[in-house]
């Protein structure tokens, strides 16, 4: 049973550049969040979709978007890219019942690299 | 905001010691979330604490949700090499998505 699959694994991208990075959540799971992990930091909360529609969003400026399919997948794309924008971007998938569920499973991450 | 402090930021034992480290909001929150994060991988749940006082084990591990619901502390007995890696906590409110990070204590085990 395949966990969250994230790609790709690596990216370098120019500063003003667009980027997408793309997530598969584990089998079952419909409840897609992402987030960035700079350098040295926990994990910053981006926003999290459900039912193809955004339902939180954490501090991010416009230029960080996303997408869910009718398959679950997700997609984040991050434009007119900075440096500071440099980090393992995570994924993580759930589902979307219960309370008490925050068994959020997480992929290995897109590591990004802006030049 | 709410703010999360991890300590300690460090830590270097030997094999077969016990580890503990800790967790404090400024902010009440309904669940704390201990998470370990390996070189190239996403971070892994390790135990989940939703109610005050509550003490949880798994295998070596144990972690505490603090009465006040404003801590928690993870302990880890007789550590191995494979304990290795960064600890995280995390909190969340029922209803809500976003799980706030602390900053992760990196654990180094001395040969």
């Amino acid at each position: 049973d395949a966990g969250v699959t994230q790609s790709p694994t690596h990216l370098i991208k120019t500063r003003g550049q667009q980027v997408t990075l793309r997530c598969s959540p584990k089998s079952g799971h419909d409840t897609v969040s992402w987030y960035q992990q700079a350098l040295g930091q926990g994990p910053q909360f981006i926003f999290q979709y459900y039912e193809e529609e955004e339902r939180q969003r954490g501090n991010f400026p416009d230029r960080f978007s996303g997408h869910q399919f009718p398959n679950y997948s997700s997609e984040l794309n991050v434009n007119a890219l900075l440096l500071g924008d440099s980090a393992l971007y995570l994924c993580a998938s759930r589902t979307g019942t219960g309370m008490r569920n925050y068994g959020y499973t997480f992929g290995s991450g897109t590591r990004l690299t802006v030049v | 905001g709410q703010q999360l402090n991890q300590s300690p930021q460090s830590m270097f034992i030997q094999e077969g010691e016990d580890v503990s480290m800790n967790c404090t909001s400024s902010s009440i929150f309904n669940t704390w979330l201990w998470y370990k994060q390996d070189p190239g991988e996403g971070p892994v749940l390790l135990i989940a604490l939703y109610k005050a006082g509550e003490l949880t084990s798994n295998g070596r591990l144990t972690a505490q949700f603090g009465i006040t619901r404003k801590d928690s502390f993870l302990n880890i007995s007789a550590s191995i090499p494979s304990d290795v890696g960064i600890y995280f906590c995390a909190f969340v409110n029922f209803g809500n998505e976003k799980l706030t990070f602390g900053t992760g204590t990196r654990l180094t085990i001395i040969p």
